[in-house]
């Protein structure tokens, strides 16, 4: 079985600064971990994906995630916020070809 | 880029009413999937299906909940008597490789 905490339903920072989304995940098989993005009224994107290989994973617009299994954590993070970053993050896990379980998500707000 | 299309993007159906989600999945994947987001919650598994048949489902997943690949292409989710907490966002996804590609959801309002 597996199992997504995202810490956080709410992310604010300033746009420019760090943005650091936390996600520890729980896992009975070697994981899959996702994070996907959710505009307003918009389907899920993927934004990056970790199966097997380098830790440290880049996607798109900019974002990246590591993988640290002695921590169980994936946390994204990307160097500079951009006003359009504000959205809803999922973070994700599956075994495989299974389900994919999503965390409840955390929503980034940029401040100008 | 290839894309899973979902058809409508916003339905609304009286309570006890069948109503058929469509979903055309990117056409070389053979993973497909359903999950639901009820308004401001996780995104929730729904279905998953391979092969042409279901492979694994979730426990909101009850008999009043079918799908199928009527045609070969698309991918239908029908759900034959509409409640009201069935009201949500319904994602199909599809996948070839890890990590599926999802469509942009049909908003299914039960009034």
């Amino acid at each position: 079985a597996q199992s997504v905490t995202q810490l956080g339903s709410h992310v604010s920072v300033s746009e420019g600064a760090l943005v650091l989304l936390r996600c520890n995940y729980s896992s009975s098989v070697p994981p899959y971990l996702f994070w996907y993005v959710q505009y307003p009224n918009q389907g899920l994107q993927l934004l990056l994906k970790y199966t097997t290989g380098a830790t440290l994973v880049k996607g798109i617009n900019g974002f990246e995630a590591e993988f640290k299994k002695s921590e169980t954590s994936f946390h994204l993070t990307k160097p500079s916020a951009h006003m359009s970053d504000a959205a809803e993050y999922f973070c994700a896990v599956s075994g495989g070809y299974q389900k994919v379980t999503f965390g409840t998500g955390t929503k980034l707000q940029v401040i100008p | 880029e290839p894309e899973v299309t979902q058809t409508p993007s916003h339905q609304v159906t009286q309570m006890g009413q069948e109503v058929i989600l469509r979903c055309v999945p990117i056409s070389n994947h053979l993973y497909f999937y359903w999950y639901r987001q009820i308004l401001g919650q996780k995104v929730e598994f729904l279905v998953s299906f391979y092969n042409n048949e279901i492979s694994e489902k979730s426990e909101i997943f009850d008999d009043q909940f079918s799908v199928e690949r009527p045609d070969g292409s698309n991918f239908t989710l029908k759900i034959r008597s509409t409640k009201l907490e069935d009201s949500a966002m319904y994602f199909c996804a599809s996948g070839e490789q890890i990590g599926y590609t999802f469509g942009s959801g049909t908003r299914l309002t039960v009034v």
